[in-house]
């Protein structure tokens, strides 16, 4: 299975709105409503977002919001703060019951 | 205050045995899905295994399929991994993981990470 395709890396200045892009196929992404969004700071575990498509886990701000289209999940950043500088992962649930994950992007706050 | 504690990383030859644990606390762990998650710079994050609340269902990728071994006791609320016939390439961070519902929705918590090395 292969991973999911997320941009290398992204920027925003603060207050602006980013979104990050994570293309998969019809057997993740496009197949199922299983697609979740992790946050990750340097030397610190990925941080649970984004859980299928759409829904944030209780303490997540709606700042953070995402989306699907076919075989393509977003996550949009808006009003950026200088604490949303991280790494972003997508994952998707398969069709063989496998857990995938983007390359993961790199978000810049400038 | 939910807390998963990795321990049992370290640095191994290729064809060694590890055995990773993990102790969760703050969480009712018995209910739960748990997981395994390695992180390399190179490969980012790939979910190598899981396992259900009551062990009836395991998963493993392709890449440790035969090698690792998935396991948990939810009296001591406690995972494991254990590795054998290591090779250079499983060299990586390793992160216990716990779903709150199962894997389709996310992984809720996540441990700190222990450091693999496999070496000559």
């Amino acid at each position: 299975q292969s991973a999911l395709t997320q941009p290398a890396s992204v920027s925003g200045s603060p207050g602006q709105s980013i979104t990050i892009s994570c293309t998969g196929t019809g057997r993740d992404v496009g197949g199922y409503n299983y697609v979740s969004w992790y946050q990750q700071h340097p030397g610190k575990a990925p941080k649970l977002i984004i859980f299928q498509v759409s829904s944030r886990p209780s303490g997540i701000p709606n700042r953070f919001s995402a989306s699907k289209s076919g075989n393509t999940a977003s996550l949009t950043i808006s009003g950026l703060q200088a604490e949303d500088e991280a790494d972003y992962y997508c994952s998707s649930y398969t069709y063989s019951s496998s857990v995938i994950f983007g390359g993961g992007t790199k978000l810049t706050v400038l | 205050q939910v807390r998963l504690v990795e321990s049992g990383g370290g640095v191994v030859k290729p064809g060694g045995s590890l055995r990773l644990s993990c102790a969760a606390s703050g969480f009712r762990f018995r209910d739960h899905y748990a997981s395994w998650i390695r992180q390399t710079p190179g490969k980012g994050l790939e979910c190598l295994s899981y396992i259900s609340s009551s062990t009836n269902t395991k998963y493993y990728a392709d890449s440790v399929k035969g090698r690792f071994t998935i396991s948990r006791d939810n009296a001591k609320s406690s995972l494991f991994l254990q590795m054998d016939s290591l090779r250079d390439d499983d060299t990586a961070v390793y992160y216990c993981a716990s779903s709150l519902t199962d894997m389709r929705g996310g992984i809720d918590y996540w441990g700190q990470g222990t450091l693999v090395t496999v070496s000559s």
